[in-house]
């Protein structure tokens, strides 16, 4: 099993909800990212999961809250969501190690109204 | 800072012509670089990869890429391209703390 699963492939928000989207590996990756791509852009990084902690925030808006419950899988929790943070959103996971691949999921498309 | 530069955001070229698309490296250590592929509302998939080793790397769908450290480049060529091969095209290095960085990305464009 080479996938990396997101869900929902869509989603359509209000500014006053909260969602989460889900991203699920059974590869035994023990790194995990997010990252959001706006239209004809490239991806950009925001959180990465070393063995289930965070390593890194790229200085993300706390209405973003990321949460890796175990190894397989990680979640964003979205909350007070602006029309600017419509995008798709891109979870990926790799091996450990400098030179190791990321697989990427085929992402959630979030649609701020 | 590692990063990467992709030369031309747009590359046309007829179906059965070379395709070559350009990247270039800033990196003060040996650079782990790839190509990944995204076609329309897709996420991202791996073509290939450079480590270590032998400078020229095939990946998959015919691609290949050769590492020049004395041009800092990591071109991607196909000697002849597909209507299957129309899609962006990402160059990304990766740094430290398993941070991936991409280029700005390169949509090739096939005609018949």
């Amino acid at each position: 099993d080479t996938e990396v699963t997101q869900t929902p492939k869509h989603l359509v928000m209000g500014m006053t909800n909260k969602k989460s989207l889900k991203c699920e590996q059974h590869m035994g990756h023990r790194a995990m990212y997010w990252y959001k791509q706006k239209a004809k852009k490239p991806p950009e990084l925001m959180f990465v999961y070393s063995y289930e902690k965070l390593s890194i925030n790229e200085s993300v808006p706390s209405r973003f809250s990321p949460e890796c419950p175990n190894s397989s899988l990680l979640n964003l929790h979205l909350h007070a969501l602006q029309p600017e943070d419509s995008a798709l959103y891109l979870c990926a996971s790799s091996l450990r190690g400098e030179g190791t691949e990321a697989f990427f999921g085929q992402g959630t498309r979030l649609t701020v109204v | 800072a590692q990063s990467v530069t992709q030369l031309g955001s747009h590359v046309s070229v007829s179906e059965g012509a070379l395709v070559l698309l350009r990247c270039n490296y800033s990196s003060s250590v040996p650079p782990y670089l790839f190509w990944y592929v995204q076609y329309p509302n897709q996420g991202l998939q791996l073509l290939l990869k450079y480590t270590t080793g032998a400078t020229l790397v095939k990946g998959i769908n015919g691609f290949e890429a050769e590492f020049k450290k004395s041009e800092t480049s990591f071109h991607l060529t196909k000697p002849s391209a597909h209507m299957s091969d129309a899609a962006e095209y990402f160059c990304a290095v990766k740094s430290s703390f398993q941070k991936l960085v991409f280029g700005t990305g390169t949509r090739l464009l096939v005609s018949p």
